[in-house]
């Protein structure tokens, strides 16, 4: 089946580093992307990862891939408040051309 | 900013009443794909249109429509509305119909059904 699953909730302190984890049922996806969205506002697309990939760096963000697992989890290093967002994992699948998301995790930063 | 259009930013409507909204995508983007984002149900794929046919369907309601036009501006039509179909609607947009490629989201139109 297509599901994807994400804890709702994840608080951390400013300047820490958040873990905001994922996991997937179709080992068959081949990208896999974080998607954040910031209140009153659209998606924007933070990052993704190739199926084939372990993991990706981009400045504050890496995304670590577990295909055996099927996780996914994106770390934000140095925690800002302006990283307050909900933060969406996706999956894209090979045997259809759809885009399934988790349900979103709401990251909030105490200071 | 992603490059996608969505008009109208809001919309309230009576339920029983059918609305439209619209997406221009990307210059250059020729798949499009409208995405239901509500509270209960998380967020949802529903259509996507590529150069102007009918690339893939989700979770899309028989009283939903899509249509992408000659000028890939594409737009998605609510009718015979329910208090459920509050929501708000999201287009993407992403060069290539297939998988290989990125698609970059809009701001999203909310709908209210009252």
């Amino acid at each position: 089946g297509e599901d994807v699953e994400q804890s709702l909730f994840l608080s951390v302190r400013e300047g820490d580093s958040s873990v905001i984890n994922c996991t997937y049922t179709d080992s068959s996806s081949t990208y896999l992307y974080w998607y954040k969205q910031e209140p009153g506002a659209g998606l924007q697309l933070l990052t993704y990862i190739f199926s084939n990939m372990d993991m990706k760096q981009d400045q504050r963000l890496t995304v670590l891939l577990n295909k055996k697992d099927k996780h996914l989890s994106l770390r934000i290093a140095d925690t800002q408040t302006g990283d307050s967002a909900i933060y969406f994992c996706a999956e894209r699948y090979s045997s259809a051309s759809k885009i399934i998301f988790g349900s979103g995790t709401r990251l909030s930063i105490r200071p | 900013d992603s490059g996608v259009t969505q008009t109208p930013k809001h919309l309230i409507t009576a339920t029983g009443q059918r609305v439209t909204l619209r997406c221009s995508p990307r210059s250059g983007d020729l798949s499009v794909y409208w995405y239901q984002q509500s509270l209960d149900q998380g967020l949802q794929f529903l259509i996507q249109y590529y150069n102007g046919e009918e690339r893939a369907k989700g979770n899309i309601l028989e009283r939903f429509s899509a249509q992408q036009f000659p000028d890939l501006h594409s737009e998605l039509n609510l009718s015979s509305l329910e208090l459920g179909d509050s929501a708000l609607y999201f287009c993407a947009s992403s060069v290539g119909g297939d998988l290989n490629t990125e698609a970059f989201f809009g701001q999203g139109t909310r709908l209210t059904v009252v």
